[in-house]
């Protein structure tokens, strides 16, 4: 079955430090990868995705995401997080225009 | 970029009434339509896919007379939740992807959501 896991629930970070959120993936062919952040209370907003190509990927706000095909991972980072990248991540796949698979969320907490 | 447009952000209703949730695509036309639900603390669960034309396709556990959906032209879809009660509080979220896209190359827009709360 196609999945997307996230295994770290909560992460911990000061501001200031550099930051990487897990991604792993499992499904039948390399499926299409994104990032999400959500605010609280707020819907999704995408920061980056990969469908082909240059396995570092850039986005918004800094971040940037490596594909791992050996690996099956697809990893968030960022050189220097700021207090307001608080928020929850979410790593998704989905495969062509199939429906989007979402792992269970990161929540960062940013400390000053 | 690309916005979905969701309405209301937040509505409040008493139990047994029913509650319309609509999601436009603003500056691009979709032929699918995405509903989830978030519950506290967890990740988004995909409710059911939506068709433009054609009767939308529910995940499995879903209730397809309680949670109706409706996708009646190429920007518009609603969700309608009858006889809510106090479980459907949650949070749900629909996403489009654009029409005009390259199979699977694009991502699917989020609309902002919309916080139910069903006394």
């Amino acid at each position: 079955a196609q999945s997307v896991t996230q295994p770290d629930i909560h992460i911990t970070v000061s501001e200031g430090a550099s930051l990487e959120l897990r991604c792993n993936y499992s499904y039948g062919a390399t499926p299409y990868l994104f990032w999400y952040v959500q605010s609280p209370g707020q819907g999704l907003q995408l920061l980056l995705k990969y469908f082909s190509g240059d396995t570092l990927v850039q986005g918004i706000k800094g971040f940037e995401a490596e594909f791992k095909r050996s690996q099956s991972s697809f990893n968030l980072r960022k050189p220097s997080v700021h207090w307001s990248d608080a928020a929850e991540y979410f790593c998704a796949a989905a495969g062509g225009y199939q429906k989007v698979t979402f792992g269970t969320g990161t929540k960062l907490q940013v400390i000053p | 970029g690309a916005v979905v447009s969701q309405h209301p952000s937040r509505v409040i209703c008493k139990s047994g009434t029913s509650v319309k949730i609509e999601c436009r695509s603003l500056d691009f036309q979709a032929t699918t339509m995405f509903w989830y639900r978030q519950f506290p603390k967890k990740s988004l669960m995909l409710m059911a896919t939506s068709n433009e034309g054609s009767k939308a396709t529910y995940e499995q556990g879903v209730e397809k007379d309680k949670f109706l959906i409706n996708h009646a032209s190429l920007t518009l879809s609603t969700l309608t939740v009858t006889s809510a009660h106090p479980e459907d509080s949650s949070f749900y979220i629909c996403s489009a992807r654009p029409l005009r896209a390259t199979q699977g190359e694009t991502e699917a827009f989020f609309g902002q959501g919309t916080r139910l709360t069903v006394v």
